[in-house]
Parts: C-alpha cells; sequence; structure tokens
C-alpha cells in the first residue's frame, strides 16, 4: 500500500532550527509537497520538490532524496507563528496527492 | 491570494438530513477537489474534478455526491446525513493541472447529531 510518515509532534524554541521529516513509498512519484495548517484553518502551499536537492524559500527549506523516498523541510529562525501542523503530499503515478498525518509544530519562547 | 470560498463555514443537522456544501472559486482553475479531514488525521480525497461535466470519485466518495455545472462552483452533497460524517470538508483548486499546487477555502465544519 502507499504510506506516508512524519513525526506526531515536534518542540522547538524561538529562534532555533527545526527539521521535519518525511518519507514515503508510494506507486511512482511524480512530486512532494510541503503545506502549512493552522489549528482549525486550511492548509497554505509551501513548497514542492520533483528533482533531488534542496530548494530554498525564505526561512523555509525543503529537501528531496527520490532514492531513498525521503523528505525534509527545514526551518529556521524559528518565530511563536511557526507553530502549526506541516502536511507532506505525495503524487504518485495517477497524479493523486497522498497526505501524511502531519507533524505538530509547538514552538516555545 | 487565493479565492476560494466554502459555505456554511459551521453547520450542526440531525441524522437522516440532505445536505449541500458549496464551493465556489473565482480563479478560473480546472481542477478542483474535495477532502476531509479529521483533528490530528490525513487529508482523504471524496471527489474530485478536471473541469465542467467531468467529477471522478476517491476514496471516500461512496455516501455523496458532486456535480460541476460551471467551472467556479463544485458543490458536495450528503443524501442523507449520519453522525460518521461529523467531519471538516475542505475544498481545493489547481490551476496547473497535476503539478500545481492547491488552494484551499477555509473548510465546512459538520456536525451531525
Amino acid at each position: 500500500g502507499q504510506n506516508i510518515d512524519q513525526p506526531t509532534e515536534m518542540t522547538a524554541t524561538e529562534g532555533a532550527i527545526v527539521q521535519i521529516n518525511c518519507t514515503y513509498q508510494t506507486s511512482g512519484f511524480n512530486g512532494l509537497f510541503w503545506y502549512q495548517q493552522h489549528a482549525g484553518e486550511a492548509p497554505t502551499f509551501l513548497s514542492y520538490n520533483v528533482l533531488d536537492g534542496l530548494e530554498e524559500k525564505g526561512r523555509f527549506s525543503s529537501f528531496l532524496s527520490r532514492s531513498k523516498g525521503y523528505s525534509y523541510l527545514l526551518l529556521k529562525e524559528l518565530q511563536m507563528k511557526d507553530s502549526a501542523s506541516y502536511l507532506c503530499a505525495v503524487m504518485d503515478s495517477n497524479y493523486q496527492l497522498i497526505w501524511g498525518a502531519g507533524t505538530k509544530l509547538i514552538i516555545k519562547p | 491570494e487565493a479565492d476560494i470560498y466554502q459555505t456554511p463555514r459551521y453547520l450542526v443537522i440531525g441524522t437522516g438530513k440532505k445536505i449541500t456544501l458549496e464551493c465556489s472559486q473565482t480563479m478560473g482553475h480546472d481542477k478542483m477537489y474535495w477532502y476531509q479531514q479529521d483533528p490530528g488525521m490525513e487529508l482523504h480525497l471524496i471527489h474530485y474534478s478536471y473541469g465542467v461535466n467531468s467529477t471522478e470519485k476517491g476514496d471516500l466518495s461512496s455516501e455523496s455526491t458532486v456535480s460541476r455545472i460551471r467551472t467556479e462552483h463544485f458543490p458536495l452533497t450528503l443524501e442523507s446525513a449520519r453522525p460518521s460524517h461529523t467531519s471538516q470538508y475542505l475544498c481545493a483548486s489547481s490551476e496547473y493541472g497535476d503539478t500545481g499546487e492547491l488552494f484551499f477555502g477555509e473548510g465546512s465544519r459538520l456536525t451531525v447529531l
């Protein structure tokens, strides 16, 4: 079956760096997405990786290794507003998105 | 900024009622989706559409229907609501087809008593 694994919850300190990992097993691969979802709100797009390597966008970076079925989202200079759930999603060979359950990130002062 | 709207935002109804969740987008996107999400759980695809007069079933489609008569409108109907339908329903659209990012509405939180 198809599977996306990411930690359920992580805690980090304001101003620090945190890395959220995502491993996947899917039937085919057409890209990996990261979304941010604040409590009670809709997900918003953060990044898209289809080739191996690191994509940097401001304080957020996303890395992909297709051979390892692995990605991570790196958040730098953490701010309190970064407290949210971070969803990893993979597009399979049928161009359907397979979603992880999300990682709840708690930022402490 | 995304322009995709869902109504109602919150709904409490009794078992057996028929309900329609509305979703409209003003971005001219061809692809639209309905997802169901429970707290702390992954999104599950209910239905999706590639464009006008196109509708496809997702993983959880058996108890609901959709229509796509206009590009901007993609309503979801539950013919007979049950307590198991209590959940958050998210509508989304995308511009670039298969590899484009999704723009989500704010969601409709449904409670069936």
